[in-house]
């Protein structure tokens, strides 16, 4: 059965440090893996996205994600982190149907 | 522009009363999806639509809760009787094939509050 799982329901940062939210998922066939980000009372807006190729992507926002097959990971990093990162962010896997993570919610310490 | 329109964008309504959500891929993509979000959790897919023919609807409580999408372009999400346990956030999403793969493209949303 795929599965999604975001170790950390919350990580705090300070704003100009580096970021890395991790997620790793069960999947049957190679995954397409995704990573949406949702503002309070918002929907899913899509970060970034692996299906082939390049193993390391980049996204919106300054945001890149790695996808490590050995490891079963899809870890979403970035740099430096702007207070207005601050939001649910949800790895989710699948092609149809697509299976999410329980979120981590990121906090920006100014 | 957004991809998916989605109203109303809260409702409140009490135990036992029947509820709808409507939801338009602006685009008239044909994949459509409604997902149930409970507060702290992440999305959970209810109902696949591909044109007006229902995909996937092996997780929608049928008992209560109904979907349809009879023209093939906007879809109605219905609930009834509502329970304490729905409330949650309604979320509709389409398909969009960018970059050689499909995406899923959300909505804003629908937050439900059952009294």
């Amino acid at each position: 059965a795929q599965s999604v799982t975001q170790p950390d329901i919350h990580i705090t940062v300070s704003e100009g440090a580096s970021l890395e939210l991790r997620c790793n998922y069960s999947y049957g066939a190679t995954p397409y893996l995704f990573w949406y980000v949702q503002s309070p009372g918002q929907g899913l807006q899509l970060l970034l996205k692996y299906f082939s190729g390049d193993t390391l992507v980049q996204g919106i926002k300054g945001f890149e994600a790695e996808f490590k097959r050995s490891q079963s990971s899809f870890n979403l990093r970035k740099p430096s982190v702007h207070w207005s990162d601050a939001a649910e962010y949800f790895c989710a896997v699948g092609r149809n149907k697509l299976v999410f993570g329980a979120g981590t919610i990121l906090r920006v310490k100014s | 522009e957004a991809e998916v329109a989605q109203s109303p964008r809260y409702k409140i309504t009490e135990k036992s009363q029947a509820v709808a959500f409507w939801c338009d891929p602006i685009s008239g993509h044909a994949t459509l999806y409604w997902y149930r979000q409970i507060l702290g959790q992440g999305p959970e897919l209810l109902v696949q639509f591909q044109d007006e023919s229902v995909v996937d609807d092996s997780q929608l409580p049928k008992d209560r809760f109904s979907a349809e999408r009879l023209k093939g372009v906007d879809s109605t999400l219905k609930i009834q009787p509502a329970e304490l346990g729905d409330s949650a956030m309604y979320l509709c999403a389409t398909t969009i094939f960018a970059g050689d793969t499909d995406t899923q493209y959300f909505g804003p949303g629908t937050r439900l509050t059952v009294l």
